[in-house]
């Protein structure tokens, strides 16, 4: 079974720094890896997907890398705001039309 | 367009008690999910529908749990005789295709307080 595990849990940073979340999982034969944001009461929003021939993808701010060999991914964040304060999710997708595997998720707070 | 709607967004039922969860996808999205993500717990997979099939059912957790869709459109996702274990976020999302390149879109979930 898929294993997926995000490290830290929770992050705190002060408004303005770069940083960076991490996403591991332990079976690399996977489809793709996408990456949410979850705001408290809310459900999943879709940031980012990354497909497994695909070794990074970019939103504004937002870019994330995936090195399927070594079974992880990292999502970086430029210039942190206060509004980036949420929990980050990574999933990975197995096989056409499986579930995905979420991991627990990195509490961010950017503190103003 | 609209994202994906699901109803109620709070429920609170007794225990023994059958409830329904609805999940209204993006519309022309083929794949469906449903989720259950717990107090301080990751999502946990419970169903896939490709169009009104459900080649994947391996995550409903007993027989009290079963969902259906219809039209390719609509799932529901019903609990009977509802037990404490089974308050939790239920989460829907739906996605274009179902393949590598399709993103998944969640609803904002139905919290299901059993009592």
């Amino acid at each position: 079974k898929q294993e997926v595990t995000q490290i830290p849990a929770a992050l705190s940073v002060p408004e303005g720094e770069n940083l960076v979340l991490n996403c591991s999982f332990t079976d690399s034969a996977i489809y793709n890896l996408q990456w949410f944001r979850q705001d408290p009461g809310k459900g999943l929003t879709s940031l980012l997907l990354i497909q497994s021939s695909q070794r990074e993808q970019t939103s504004g701010r937002l870019n994330a890398s995936l090195d399927k060999s070594s079974g992880r991914s990292t999502l970086y964040i430029a210039a942190s705001q206060p509004g980036d304060s949420a929990t980050y999710l990574c999933a990975v997708k197995k096989g056409t039309g499986n579930q995905f595997y979420f991991g627990t998720g990195t509490s961010l707070t950017v503190i103003p | 367009g609209a994202g994906v709607s699901q109803s109620p967004s709070n429920k609170v039922t007794e225990k023994g008690k059958d409830v329904e969860l609805r999940c209204d996808p993006i519309s022309g999205h083929t794949a469906l999910y449903w989720y259950r993500q717990s107090l301080g717990q990751g999502l946990e997979f419970l169903i896939y529908f490709q169009g009104n099939s459900a080649p994947d059912k391996s995550g409903l957790p007993s027989d009290r749990f079963s969902a259906e869709r219809t039209g390719g459109s609509v799932s529901t996702l019903t609990i009977q005789r509802t037990q404490q274990e089974d308050s939790a976020v239920y989460l829907c999302a739906s996605s274009l295709l179902g393949d590598s390149r399709s993103p998944l879109h969640f609803g904002n979930g139905t919290r299901l307080t059993v009592t």
